[in-house]
């Protein structure tokens, strides 16, 4: 199985910063990733697929990039509604998750 | 647009059968390049890809699930079940369906259901 692994774990920021999340593949898995974003009680939310790629609906605050193994997901500018949990997810064989980014209210 | 709701029991004895039914709305188990899928989440936890069923039965399951476990498609319903034998409070989660959709290569879960919690408990 190709492993994914996040960091940071947890990061503390305020609303208008530009945050950057870090997803690495323990192999290469050229443009297969996805970011989701999930909120207390809710199901997770595609944000961006094929690493770069925004979901129809997701605001343009939301981008991603990189390819084979090492990927981030950026916020440009923190919205009140962004503070949630994000996963990244390799689609290159059995899909797995990485473990989580919780973003938290500084 | 497309909807997905779980429905089953929300509590299994251990060494029994976690079962759960999966209903979608707004479009169709039968059309080509989705899979069906089911993914979990331990209270707390990440997220775990259970498995996926295609709608001409053909399936793929997490390896370390798979002895356990059937996925199983109705087109005729427009449904597909989750059924995982021999449970284990290890298995206690809150269980989603999603579809994982193919656009060129890249699979990716573009809906999911609510998500339903299932206790492993006696």
């Amino acid at each position: 199985d190709i492993q994914m692994t996040q960091s940071p774990s947890f990061l503390s920021a305020s609303v208008g910063d530009r945050v950057t999340i870090t997803c690495r593949a323990s192999q290469g898995i050229s443009n297969y990733l996805n970011w989701y974003q999930q909120k207390p009680g809710e199901a997770p939310n595609l944000l961006i697929y094929a690493a770069s790629r925004l979901q129809i609906g997701v605001p343009l605050r939301f981008s991603g990039s990189g390819s084979g193994t090492d990927f981030t997901l950026t916020i440009s500018s923190l919205q009140p509604e962004d503070f949630a949990t994000y996963y990244c997810q390799q689609s290159y064989s059995t899909p797995f998750f990485g473990q989580g980014t919780k973003l938290e209210i500084k | 647009q497309v909807q997905l709701q779980e429905s089953g029991p929300g509590l299994v004895k251990p060494s029994e059968t976690l079962s759960l039914t999966c209903t979608v709305s707004g479009g169709s188990v039968s059309t080509n390049n989705y899979y069906w899928t089911w993914i979990r989440q331990p209270p707390g936890k990440g997220l775990e890809w259970i498995g996926y069923v295609y709608f001409n039965g053909n399936t793929n399951y997490n390896s370390s699930l798979e002895s356990r476990l059937t996925i199983s498609v109705d087109t005729s319903k427009n449904q597909f079940s989750l059924r995982l034998n021999s449970v284990t409070a290890a298995d206690t989660a809150v269980y989603y369906c999603a579809r994982d959709s193919m656009v060129g290569s890249i699979n990716h879960f573009d809906f999911w259901g609510q998500g339903t919690l299932v206790t492993v408990s006696s």
